[in-house]
């Protein structure tokens, strides 16, 4: 079965520094692959996707992601951070078959002014 | 458009009590799911549909029951509350498989269910 592993549970960054925030998925194949972000109280939101070709995705809100399939990873990056991004974020994977995405457990991000 | 709309936004049970939460999306997209997050655990997939008339089972499916008849809603029925099933509940839609690109899933508010 496929699974996704975000293994940082808490990320802390002052307001302006750089963020990467990791993910790893375990299944031979290339899958689809997501990001999304959750504000508090709120639904979810899609920052970006990947699915094939240019393996560097930008994203909304300054966030973009790199694919790299030898490490099975799909890390999402911002070069400045802004408070405003304080939120979870969720890695998410979806193969062939139902392609119902499967979800990671999250990684809350803390940002200090 | 409304999107992905969920009710109640809260509902409080007794143990033993059953109840239905209700999922409609106006895009008339094919895929529908279910999800139930709760701290620390992420998202987990209760029951998940490809089209009217068709679901499947999800992560976690035990106690919860769908049915799919229209491709508007997407129901999640309780059949006999517990505690362990408080927690926050998403519904989601989407295209699904389009050519070689997978849609984005749209997320509903979410039902926030606390079972006493």
């Amino acid at each position: 079965a496929q699974s996704v592993t975000q293994p940082d549970i808490h990320i802390t960054v002052s307001e302006g520094a750089s963020l990467e925030l990791r993910c790893n998925y375990s299944y031979g194949a290339t899958p689809y692959l997501f990001w999304y972000v959750q504000s508090p109280g709120q639904g979810l939101q899609l920052l970006l996707k990947y699915f094939s070709g240019d393996t560097l995705v930008q994203g909304i809100k300054g966030f973009e992601a790199e694919f790299k399939r030898s490490q099975s990873s799909f890390n999402l990056r911002k070069p400045s951070v802004h408070w405003s991004d304080a939120a979870e974020y969720f890695c998410a994977v979806a193969l062939g078959g139902s392609y119902i995405p499967t979800f990671g457990r999250g990684t809350s991000l803390i940002v200090h002014p | 458009n409304a999107g992905v709309t969920q009710t109640p936004k809260f509902q409080v049970l007794k143990t033993g009590q059953s109840m239905t939460l209700q999922c409609a999306q106006d895009m008339n997209h094919e895929y529908m799911s279910w999800y139930r997050q709760d701290p620390g655990m992420g998202l987990r997939l209760i029951h998940y549909s490809v089209g009217a008339g068709i679901t499947d089972q999800g992560e976690v499916p035990n106690g919860y029951n769908v049915s799919r008849s229209t491709t508007e809603d997407f129901p999640l029925r309780l059949l006999s509350a517990a505690p362990s099933q408080t927690s926050v509940y998403f519904c989601a839609s989407s295209w699904g498989l389009q050519g070689k690109s997978l849609d984005t899933q749209y997320f509903g508010p979410g039902t926030r269910l606390t079972v006493l």
